[in-house]
């Protein structure tokens, strides 16, 4: 089956730690995205990648990190300088024509 | 600056009922658009996508139009049922953005569906 892998599907970090959440796709798709979700607040871009070896920062990176070694891989890490983690993650990869396809989510507490 | 509105923010309506969501866009120099479909606690999952050059694309008992000129698209959803019941969310790729293919979001309509 193809389709976007992440996990965990729930995390809980402690005050002062880095967390790595996984991204995985066998959709042979160039382009990857970190997404952030919160209550009452539209989906904000947090880092992209368009090519292996390359990404950019979206709206909103103060507080993460990303590398993209594998086309199949995008792990996202929220460090202890993201004052406000607590959130829904969500990955996405898209299609030549910008067809966006979206993971299942990682849930994010911090204790 | 782009920004896309959905209104109604949400929507009930009984089983059967055909209804329309729409979401409109600021500026009209878009690549494409697309609807999704996000259930409580999941991921989105992609409805149909919309290039600037179509009208509307078709799927099952969805329907989304676009109209570039008036900056609007609306999702049409035929003989609804109780599974329809989630937040549907629209997303629009600006042209002029270089090729780093980001999206411009709207909020959602949350629309429930009642036996």
């Amino acid at each position: 089956d193809g389709g976007i892998t992440q996990s965990p599907k729930y995390l809980f970090r402690k005050e002062g730690q880095n967390v790595t959440l996984s991204c995985e796709q066998n959709l042979n798709h160039d382009a990857m995205y970190w997404y952030r979700q919160d209550p009452g607040q539209g989906l904000r871009l947090i880092y992209y990648s368009q090519i292996v070896n390359d990404f950019q920062k979206g709206d909103i990176a103060e507080g993460y990190s990303v590398s993209r070694e594998k086309k199949e891989s995008f792990p996202l890490t929220v460090t202890s300088a993201q004052k406000n983690p607590t959130a829904f993650y969500l990955c996405a990869s898209s299609t030549n024509t910008n067809e966006q396809f979206f993971g299942p989510g990682t849930r994010l507490t911090v204790l | 600056k782009q920004e896309v509105t959905q209104i109604p923010a949400a929507l009930s309506v009984p089983e059967g009922e055909n209804l329309v969501l729409n979401c409109s866009f600021t500026d009209s120099a878009i690549y494409n658009l697309q609807w999704f479909r996000q259930d409580p606690g999941k991921g989105l999952t992609s409805l149909l996508l919309i290039q600037s050059s179509q009208r509307e694309q078709t799927s099952g008992r969805l329907n989304a139009s676009l109209d570039k000129s008036s900056g609007r698209s609306t999702l049409y959803i035929a003989a609804s049922q109780p599974g329809d019941s989630a937040t549907y969310l629209c997303a629009v790729r600006p042209l002029g953005a270089g090729n780093n293919r980001k999206l411009i979001w709207g909020l959602g309509t949350s629309l429930a569906v009642n036996p």
